[in-house]
């Protein structure tokens, strides 16, 4: 089973109301990564952190997320006002190294806007 | 334990060669299974899935085997370009309608050599 714990399974949001979703990334892993799941099974990469500093993200996420992976807790990503377009399976991924050759994903967090 | 295993971390393969990826999976309740290519953009792009109900799907160089009374499935990419290099990670679980939820293995990391 994954070792990349994420929390909740399952959310559901009214438009306009912030989406926080948590990831525990497996033990020693510095490099973690969010990604958003569409229903055709396409990955959009959110962001990724190298222990607790942001390396990478979209515009979208540095719009409309509020993210960090502060030492000795879970990371999180929330959704600060969430949309309808929003509803989608996150999961998060922790590996090694940045470049993530190697990749433990967690079983996601399924966000549902109504 | 991994419920979805690639074995060979990596793969080096002669531009105009047979790349064939493998991966194995622990629950023979699975009958979704899939290959996702890995961009540089960080994003796994989904290349070609198959249901259990087949033992092979092709679309274009690339072909999908699944052994399920060996609980194994691979990936051919036929006369393999350079292009093909990236890593790519084999996906499996429960088919569900709407979005789907995997155990994914760790990663091949591919390089064709012109």
């Amino acid at each position: 089973n994954s070792k990349v714990i994420q929390t909740p399974r399952y959310l559901v949001k009214g438009q306009g109301q912030k989406a926080k979703m948590r990831c525990i990334p497996e033990k020693g892993h510095p490099v973690v990564f969010w990604y958003q799941q569409n229903k055709n099974n396409e990955f959009k990469f959110l962001i990724n952190f190298q222990n607790q500093e942001v390396l990478q993200q979209i515009d979208m996420t540095e719009k409309r997320f509020s993210a960090e992976c502060p030492s000795n807790s879970p990371c999180s990503l929330e959704i600060q006002s969430s949309e309808a377009g929003d509803s989608a399976l996150y999961l998060c991924a922790s590996s090694r190294d940045i470049s993530g050759n190697t990749l433990y994903f967690g079983e996601g967090s399924r966000l549902i806007v109504v | 334990g991994q419920q979805v295993k690639q074995s060979s971390p990596s793969l080096t393969v002669q531009e105009g060669g047979i790349s064939i990826l493998n991966c194995d999976y622990e629950n023979d309740m699975f009958d979704y299974f899939a290959w996702y290519k890995k961009y540089p953009d960080n994003s796994p792009t989904l290349l070609i899935s198959v249901r259990s109900n087949v033992d092979k799907r092709e679309d274009g160089r690339l072909t999908v085997f699944l052994n399920k009374s060996g609980k194994h499935f691979s990936l051919h990419i036929t006369a393999s370009q350079p292009e093909d290099t990236a890593v790519y990670l084999c996906a499996a679980g429960p088919f569900n309608t709407g979005y789907q939820n995997f155990y994914f293995g760790k990663g091949t990391s591919l390089t064709v050599i012109p």
